[in-house]
Formats: C-alpha cells, sequence, structure tokens
C-alpha cells in the first residue's frame, strides 16, 4: 500500500462546475499537506498549504484536511478551461537535517471542458 | 515565471556526453532540492542540500553529481547517462529548518538521452 493515495482521473468536468479532488495517506506522522498544480511541461505549482484539520481558502480554491480520517481535498469553485492540468497532493512530516521530505500522490489529471 | 530559474529548458545528449543544469533562487532559502519526474508520474527526490552541504542523497547512481557552490545556487553534473534517464529535472527550494516552509520549484529541465 503507498503511502499516499489519490485517484490519477483522468477527471473531466463542465466549465463553472465544482471540482473535488481528493488523497488519502497511511501516515498519521503527517502533519504538512500541499497541493501543486503542474500544467503540461511546467513545474508544479504551490497552491495550498496547510498544517492543522480543517479548511483553508484562497479564491476559488478550498483545502480541507480531516487527520482523524487521513483525508485532504482541494475543492475547485467557478472552474475553469485555465484550470487544466495535474494536481498533486503532497505531504511531510516534518524535517529531516532541516528540509522538507515530501510525500507525493500520483497526481489527478483534470480537463474543464468550455 | 517561477522564483526558482532553471537551465536550459531543453537538453538533449549522448550516452557518452559531459553536461551540467543549473538552479538559481533568490528567495533566501537555505534548501534546495533536485526530483526527476517521468512522465505521468510523481516527482522522485533525488538530493537534498542543507546550508549547501549535500544532506539526503536518495541513493542516486554515480553518474548523476550534484553541487551547491553558495546559496543560491544548485547544480547537477551528468555524465554518462542512459536513455532510461531521460525524464523533467526539476530544482526546488524552501527555507531550511523552518517547518511551515512548503517547496517551491522551478519549471525544469527536459532532458533526453540518445
Amino acid at each position: 500500500q503507498k503511502e499516499v493515495e489519490q485517484d490519477p482521473g483522468p477527471l473531466s468536468v463542465p466549465e463553472g462546475a465544482i471540482v473535488s479532488l481528493n488523497c488519502t495517506y497511511s501516515n498519521s506522522a503527517f502533519q504538512y499537506f500541499m497541493w501543486y498544480r503542474q500544467y503540461s511541461r511546467k513545474g508544479p505549482e504551490l497552491l495550498m498549504y496547510t498544517y492543522s484539520s480543517g479548511n483553508k481558502e484562497d479564491g476559488r480554491f478550498t483545502a480541507q484536511v480531516d487527520k482523524s480520517s487521513k483525508y485532504i481535498s482541494l475543492f475547485i469553485r467557478d472552474s475553469q478551461p485555465s484550470d487544466s492540468a495535474t494536481y498533486l497532493c503532497a505531504m511531510s512530516g516534518g524535517l529531516i537535517q532541516g528540509a522538507q521530505k515530501l510525500v507525493f500522490g500520483q497526481g489527478t489529471r483534470l480537463t474543464i471542458n468550455p | 515565471d517561477t522564483e526558482v530559474t532553471q537551465t536550459p529548458k531543453h537538453l538533449v545528449m549522448g550516452m557518452t556526453n559531459k553536461k551540467s543544469l543549473k538552479c538559481e533562487q533568490h528567495m533566501g532559502h537555505r534548501a534546495m532540492y533536485w526530483y526527476k519526474q517521468k512522465a505521468k508520474k510523481p516527482p522522485e527526490l533525488m538530493f537534498v542540500y542543507s546550508y549547501e552541504k549535500l544532506s539526503i542523497n536518495e541513493s542516486v547512481p554515480s553518474r548523476f553529481s550534484p553541487e551547491c557552490p553558495n546559496s543560491s545556487l544548485l547544480n547537477l553534473h551528468l555524465h554518462a547517462l542512459q536513455p532510461e534517464d531521460s525524464a523533467l529535472y526539476l530544482c526546488a527550494s524552501s527555507h531550511w529548518d523552518r517547518e511551515n516552509s512548503p517547496l517551491h520549484f522551478g519549471n525544469g529541465t527536459r532532458l533526453t538521452v540518445t
């Protein structure tokens, strides 16, 4: 079993829909949770970074963490064609020699259809 | 544009060549990372530098040789690579010894080994 599970999709939704992306994890030591967006032929771009359980909102994006269920989500409201990308969840259990050692999900390929 | 700059964007090299990938950041980050990403897969950690010293080596073959000349620069020297080493090579950085510091990625160098 992988430490972080993420449905690779592909996921295709119409423009304006609410998108829900999810990851589950097995390591209870994970404390820091990130969502990255990666466009084709580009590097991962940090979208959201959360620590505690609960919700964090930034514009059309909401990140949700449920540590008791070991489950994190990213919601995208009013989805746009420009949101079409691969979304990677990543998590960390803390620092190793001062640096973050991230564990990534497989990534979900999302397409927003006009 | 990202705050982590990688050059070159694309590189084609033969198996007997020697080449170098370069990464630069000016965010004051003292932890710098090299990742390798194959198509439709998440990034895989290769090396971590903390305060210009190699702190994590994920059992990477010696044909990959990292170097951190100063706090802003990170190099990856390549020699005698194999075709299966073709991938997107990503550089990332974060604050050192700060748990609430996520990684910031560059756009990568797309390497093809012929």
